[in-house]
């Protein structure tokens, strides 16, 4: 139980384009996910918590309208990188919180992530 | 501001040693205290701890939190290359399940 997919894995677009990440909850319906970054060698670093059917609420220092957040379902939250630049290139990994749910650690369980890289 | 720290940042060992990685934290509501492990990919859940002194184990992994002085430890016995990873301590202090992640420790097992 608890498997959380993530698509594409890998993307790499031209500068100025915009990229939509999928994360979703294969098993269980999460009201919480959760958007992280991380570049090489550091660690995650959260960008954003997104409650379904509620706007996302964004750590700071990260910018709302370039870092679009959906989520519309219990298990599916969207991600999108507008006009999006090389400094933006990174791995991004959704996580999806079960709550307590039989069977599951009340904890988050992670997506494969993303690589993104853009030119 | 929760603070999460991890030490060693980095360590290199040979198979069939045992480590030790510590995770100290500060929080203002502690809800638990989780250990993640990274290789290439996403972060894998391996435990999760809310209360003292009860240890947490599987297989050769184990771990075990204080709440008084406020760390924890991740402990693996008889090391393989397969240990080898980047090992992350997270801590749960919300009431949305937001974690705070530490620098991680950086595991390297030769054969």
């Amino acid at each position: 139980g608890a498997v959380v997919s993530q698509h594409p894995s890998r993307v790499i677009c031209k500068s100025g384009t915009s990229v939509k990440i999928e994360c979703r909850s294969l098993d269980f319906q999460a009201t919480t996910m959760f958007w992280y970054r991380q570049f090489p060698k550091q660690s995650l670093m959260l960008m954003a918590t997104s409650n379904e059917g509620s706007k996302a609420t964004y750590e700071q220092g990260v910018e709302k309208d370039k870092f679009l957040i959906n989520h519309a379902s219990l298990t599916l939250s969207t991600l999108t990188v507008t006009s999006a630049h090389p400094e933006d290139s990174s791995f991004y990994i959704c996580s999806a919180g079960t709550g307590l749910l039989a069977g599951l650690q009340e904890t988050q369980y992670f997506g494969p992530g993303t690589r993104l890289l853009v030119l | 501001e929760d603070k999460v720290v991890q030490s060693p940042l980095s360590l290199v060992v040979h198979e069939g040693d045992t480590v030790t990685l510590n995770c100290s934290y500060e929080v203002t509501n502690f809800r638990s205290l989780l250990w993640y492990k990274q290789e290439k990919k996403a972060p894998t859940f391996l435990f999760m701890l809310t209360s003292s002194g009860i240890e947490k184990k599987s297989g050769r992994l184990s771990s075990i939190l204080d709440k008084k002085e406020l760390f924890s430890i991740l402990n693996i016995t008889a090391t393989q290359t397969g240990d080898s990873a980047v090992y992350l301590c997270a801590l749960s202090g919300g009431s949305n399940y937001k974690l705070t992640f530490g620098k991680g420790t950086l595991l390297t097992v030769n054969p």
